[in-house]
């Protein structure tokens, strides 16, 4: 198994372009999601998926969004990207939603810096 | 108030070593709880779970405090290799969603 893939590994963008960050996992996890990794603040989810169809947000959803058309694949997109989106993202998938199932499992993370 | 609180640290200890971590958490209903490693640049991995009657993998110990709202990492005879940040995962109010504390850093010197 590849376990959780990200791509790209690193990017840069400048202001108001867009991009979509890869995510995709072959543990036929049902549950996946994105993280955005700030010095300092730990890691602070932005949105999340149960399922094939179904995502929501998390605590900083604004300037992205998701779609989960297959239970393989979670991609992240930055609509206009501002230099505040500057870091790591980590993409994370589990197999289910309780006690020892939610272990989640990473992605290495893309590194992104706006300018 | 922050989800999950920790203590940054760093914790600088020498080599055999015992050392503790503490975290806290705002949310009196949350019952999922682990404790993630991360190297630096690298991804989180999971280091262990939580129960609520404590566990113990080697020379690691973590355990539960509800009455106030806190869980530990205890990590004895402590390893060059154990120089890491340990991530402290809550449950949050959705039971979807899991809060990150901003991780302990140590330091574990020859």
């Amino acid at each position: 198994n590849a376990g959780v893939t990200q791509t790209p590994k690193f990017q840069v963008l400048k202001t108001g372009q867009s991009m979509t960050l890869q995510c995709a996992q072959d543990m036929n996890h049902e549950y996946m999601s994105w993280y955005r990794q700030d010095p300092g603040m730990g890691l602070r989810l932005i949105h999340y998926s149960v399922g094939a169809g179904i995502t929501d947000q998390g605590e900083v959803p604004n300037g992205y969004n998701v779609s989960r058309s297959t239970t393989e694949d979670f991609p992240l997109r930055l609509l206009s990207a501002a230099p505040s989106q500057t870091s790591v993202y980590f993409c994370a998938s589990s197999y289910g939603l309780a006690g020892p199932s939610y272990e989640q499992y990473f992605g290495p993370g893309t590194r992104l810096t706006v300018t | 108030r922050k989800e999950v609180e920790q203590d940054p640290g760093p914790f600088n200890v020498p080599e055999g070593a015992t050392v503790a971590f503490n975290c806290t958490y705002s949310n009196s209903a949350s019952q999922s709880f682990f404790w993630y490693r991360q190297d630096c640049r690298k991804e989180p991995k999971l280091l262990m779970s939580v129960y609520s009657s404590g566990n113990e993998d080697g020379r690691f110990t973590a355990q539960l405090n509800r009455a106030s709202q806190y869980i530990s990492l205890l990590i004895r005879d402590s390893k060059l290799s154990d120089s890491a940040t340990y991530l402290c995962v809550v449950e949050g109010y959705n039971f979807n969603k899991f809060y990150f504390g901003s991780g302990t850093k140590l330091n574990v010197k020859p």
